[in-house]
């Protein structure tokens, strides 16, 4: 146990439905990170938080995804009008980056939550 | 539980040999890399981690180099045992100070008895 929780651990839903996951980090970690990853695959980088501020989103993150950290502590990542494509594990990791800037940081992973889109 | 890697490459060792995994990485400006270890229905887990200015780095049981010339990462794993078996990921840091860490695609480690 990493300290990082994710909530639901599996989400199953029809397509055309919205879905929202929760990520709660290790409680002193300013830096959030949400991933994807599908079976086969390594973890996609899909976007970041320092503190509330979202500083980076990938391409993969369509106008169908948003993500929110509104107090700087947990993060809820949404998927709107889901489609099949979007099934896949949805990671999320927590990580301290110090005042003076320093950016070797380790990245503790959750457990994931398991979307399958039917 | 989750399975994750169905068909990744796999390396079968025995129980108590070395362990051998390598990584070929995208970005010759890629200034940090990780090695993480995955389990069934886990997240990634951090193994080791190596700047770019280093050639190698040593954990408990574990040894990273980092090969620029040829964009190669390799993890050492020493004395194997059954509790190592997973999918191991390397990932490298594509944009310095940012966070966009690129994953690669994974390698099954199987240890025998």
């Amino acid at each position: 146990d990493t300290g990082v929780s994710q909530d639901p651990r599996h989400k199953i839903t029809k397509r055309g439905q919205n879905v929202t996951f929760r990520c709660d980090p290790i409680s002193e970690h300013n830096r959030l990170y949400w991933y994807r990853q599908t079976l086969g695959q390594g973890p996609e980088f899909l976007t970041y938080f320092q503190n509330e501020a979202q500083l980076e989103k990938s391409r993969l993150l369509s106008d169908r995804f948003s993500a929110e950290r509104p107090k700087g502590s947990f993060s809820t990542l949404e998927i709107q009008r889901t489609e099949q494509g979007d099934s896949a594990m949805y990671l999320c990791a927590s990580s301290l980056v110090s005042g003076s800037g320093s950016s070797y940081n380790e990245q503790f992973f959750g457990p994931g939550t398991r979307l399958t889109v039917l | 539980g989750e399975s994750v890697g169905l068909h990744l490459p796999t390396l079968s060792v025995q129980e108590g040999d070395n362990s051998i995994i390598n990584c070929a990485y995208s970005n010759s400006a890629s200034d940090y890399f990780i090695w993480y270890k995955q389990e069934s229905g886990k997240g990634p887990q951090f193994i080791i981690d190596i700047r770019s200015n280093m050639d190698k780095r040593q954990g408990q049981r574990v040894t990273v180099l980092l090969n620029k010339t040829v964009k190669h990462l390799s993890l050492q794993i020493a004395a194997t045992q059954p509790g190592d078996s997973a999918v191991y990921f390397c990932a490298e840091r594509t944009d310095n100070y940012g966070q966009n860490f690129v994953f690669g695609p994974g390698t099954r480690l199987s240890v025998l008895p």
